[in-house]
């Protein structure tokens, strides 16, 4: 059984460009959270999606950054124009329908600002 | 805005000691969850705690809800080098969301 697989798994870019990091859930899980976390601090939670809705952002910031999930593929969370601040582990969780929260984590994208 | 307050926030230990990390709230949580993430890793869960005065045991790990859902702890007997980790509580938030506490860092020398 596949877990959450998140690519890439390190992501290098320089400030004013595009960072796109991938969430592929768990086979069966229909809901995707976005988590970022910044060197020794805990799990600060973005966004949270099912197929195709956005169900809560309120922790996404308004500028820069979107989330997907679309009907087929991986859910996608897009920076533009990222500056330092951004770098950061970012983290997808996923969970079934049923689930009342996210239980299953992937390993991260760790984004680096030059 | 619940917040989780989690101390110590590092702990250095020799093998074979016993620990006690704690995770607090002054809001009441309908369950708690904790975590053990390894650098380069995502979190993996260990526990949810849902009753109040809840206590679980897991191998050397023992878990513990506060009677009045606001609190937790986590102990370790016997430490080994293998729970090195960033061990963190999480509770549940708005729209099933999880809102993580800051974390403790443990590491334990050989």
């Amino acid at each position: 059984n596949a877990g959450v697989m998140q690519n890439p798994r390190h992501l290098v870019r320089r400030r004013g460009q595009e960072a796109r990091l991938r969430c592929s859930p768990m086979k069966g899980h229909s809901h995707v959270y976005w988590y970022r976390q910044l060197p020794e601090e805990g799990l600060k939670f973005m966004v949270y999606l099912q197929k195709e809705n956005i169900i809560d952002e309120s922790g996404m910031p308004k500028e820069r950054f979107s989330a997907e999930f679309p009907k087929e593929g991986p859910s996608i969370l897009r920076i533009q124009q990222v500056v330092r601040g951004d770098s950061a582990a970012y983290f997808c969780a996923s969970s079934p329908p049923e689930a009342i929260r996210p239980q299953h984590f992937g390993d991260g994208t760790r984004l680096s600002i030059l | 805005t619940q917040l989780l307050e989690q101390s110590p926030q590092f702990l250095s230990i020799q093998e074979g000691e016993n620990l006690t990390v704690y995770c607090n709230s002054s809001s009441v949580f309908s369950s708690l969850q904790w975590y053990r993430q390894e650098p380069g890793e995502g979190p993996v869960l260990l526990v949810t705690v849902v009753t109040g005065g809840e206590v679980k045991k897991l191998k050397r790990l023992t878990f513990q809800f506060g009677d009045a859902r606001k609190d937790s702890s986590l102990h370790i007997t016997a430490a080994q080098p293998g729970d090195t980790g960033l061990y963190l509580c999480a509770g549940p938030g708005s729209a099933r969301q999880l809102t993580f506490g800051s974390g403790t860092q443990l590491t334990v020398l050989p």
